[in-house]
């Protein structure tokens, strides 16, 4: 089946960790994204990426860190300097990055602080 | 100022209600209009996405654009308590490398 894999479902993060999200498509969409959403404030940009080896931060890139090494696959790292990382953690891709196409998304990740 | 706001609810309906769903916006660069499902837990599914101003109907959805009040609109007719979810309105200028703008989301419940 075509789609966007998050992986985990869950994850746990003890003070001072590094942890790494991972997202990976076989729609071969160009364009790959991270969003954060907290309640009742819905999804913020963290970092997107147009195409390999290239990406962009978004509106609240502090904290966080991202790879694009291959087309498929676009991690997401959330470092110790990140002071409230608990939220729900969103990846999604378009075809292209013209702003006129729609997203699609993966099932998340929810990250919380042991 | 956000530059998408949307009411958060909870809407609460009967089950074969229309539903009316709202998002205003700041920005009149905007041009493409979509709206999200997202079932708790999941992550949004694409319902509907429009260019312009005007109406598309799919099925019991409807979105329409008025883009002269900066005002987008999603029907549901007939609803069910399956349509419960929150539902994301989001949009984009067309050009540019940026992602989709979101509305925090409306949270809908259908009562049987």
């Amino acid at each position: 089946d075509g789609g966007i894999t998050q992986s985990p479902k869950y994850l746990f993060r003890k003070e001072g960790q590094n942890v790494t999200l991972s997202c990976e498509q076989n729609l071969n969409h160009d364009a790959m994204y991270w969003y954060r959403q907290d309640p009742g404030q819905g999804l913020r940009l963290i970092y997107y990426s147009q195409i390999v080896n290239d990406f962009q931060k978004g509106d609240i890139a502090e904290g966080y860190s991202v790879s694009r090494e291959k087309k498929e696959s676009f991690p997401l790292t959330v470092t110790s300097a990140q002071k409230n990382p608990t939220a729900f953690y969103l990846c999604a891709t378009t075809a292209g990055d013209l702003g006129n196409q729609p997203q699609h998304f993966g099932d998340g990740t929810r990250l919380s602080i042991l | 100022q956000k530059e998408v706001e949307q009411d958060p609810g909870p809407l609460s309906v009967p089950e074969g209600a229309i539903v009316s769903l709202n998002c205003t916006y700041s920005n009149s660069a905007f041009q493409y209009f979509m709206w999200y499902r997202q079932y708790s837990r999941k992550g949004p599914e694409l319902l509907m996405y429009t260019y312009s101003s005007g109406n598309k109907e799919d099925g019991r959805f409807t979105a329409q654009v008025d883009k002269s009040s900066k005002y987008i609109s999603l029907f549901i007719r007939d609803s069910q308590p399956s349509d419960s979810a929150t539902y994301l309105c989001a949009m984009s200028k067309g050009t540019g490398r940026r992602a989709l703008t979101f509305g925090s989301g409306t949270r809908l419940q259908v009562q049987p």
